[in-house]
């Protein structure tokens, strides 16, 4: 059972454009949704988080917009750079024993062209 | 400060072979996972620790076991390498189960079984 889905895969963006990737989950005890930025042979970093309180949260060029009726949360990265080609990952965790571990998407590749 | 400290960074096996992969964090964590990360499959809990002197199964724990040595290292044991556990492996530390907090990954380990 996939808890949460993550679309797309792949992503082509230019340059100066806008990448979005879109998240679905299905627990809803979930109450922390991390994204997550992976560089070619590097372990995952945080990239931002965000709790169900709030319905967007920004830093920098990257927001995440959280619709908790939908049980979707999405990452946009505004003006989109060559640097910002990793692959991205979703996540959700609530708290305490098993479900306190995070549940990751199967990841969206990134690339931005120059 | 290192992080998370994973070693070795590449290993090649041959059917049937043993290996304990290591895994140590200096950030005081109590939690700590071993994932295991397969093209098109993201991140797959193997086994995880909530505290020192506990362990328990994840998503996909079979042919692995784990010993947490420890609060700062834990590590992954193969006891008969095959084929399917060729993959990329990350330990990640956090800083409790009850607390919905940042993972931090180690750089992983690449893993081949030939």
């Amino acid at each position: 059972q996939q808890q949460v889905k993550q679309s797309p895969q792949s992503l082509i963006v230019q340059k100066g454009g806008i990448s979005i990737i879109n998240c679905a989950y299905e627990n809803t005890a979930f109450d922390y949704f991390p994204w997550y930025q992976q560089f070619p042979g590097k372990g995952p970093a945080l990239l931002i988080a965000i709790r169900p309180d709030v319905s967007e949260k920004k830093e920098g060029r990257f927001t995440i917009s959280f619709n908790k009726s939908a049980k979707q949360f999405s990452l946009h990265i505004m003006d989109s750079q060559p640097g910002d080609s990793a692959t991205y990952f979703c996540a959700a965790s609530t708290y305490g024993g098993s479900q306190g571990n995070l549940i990751f998407g199967k990841g969206t590749k990134l690339s931005v062209k120059p | 400060n290192a992080g998370v400290t994973q070693t070795p960074k590449f290993q090649v096996l041959k059917t049937g072979q043993s290996m304990t992969l290591q895994c140590a964090q200096d950030m005081n964590h109590n939690s700590m996972y071993w994932y295991r990360q397969d093209p098109g499959m993201g991140l797959r809990l193997i086994y995880y620790s909530a505290s020192e002197g506990t362990t328990d199964k994840g998503e996909v724990p079979n042919g692995y076991n784990v010993s947490r040595l420890n609060k700062r290292e834990f590590s992954l044991r193969l006891e008969s390498a095959a084929p399917s556990q060729t993959s990329v492996y990350f330990c990640a530390s956090r800083t409790g189960q009850w607390e919905n907090t940042e993972a931090f990954f180690g750089q992983g380990t690449r893993l081949t079984v030939v």
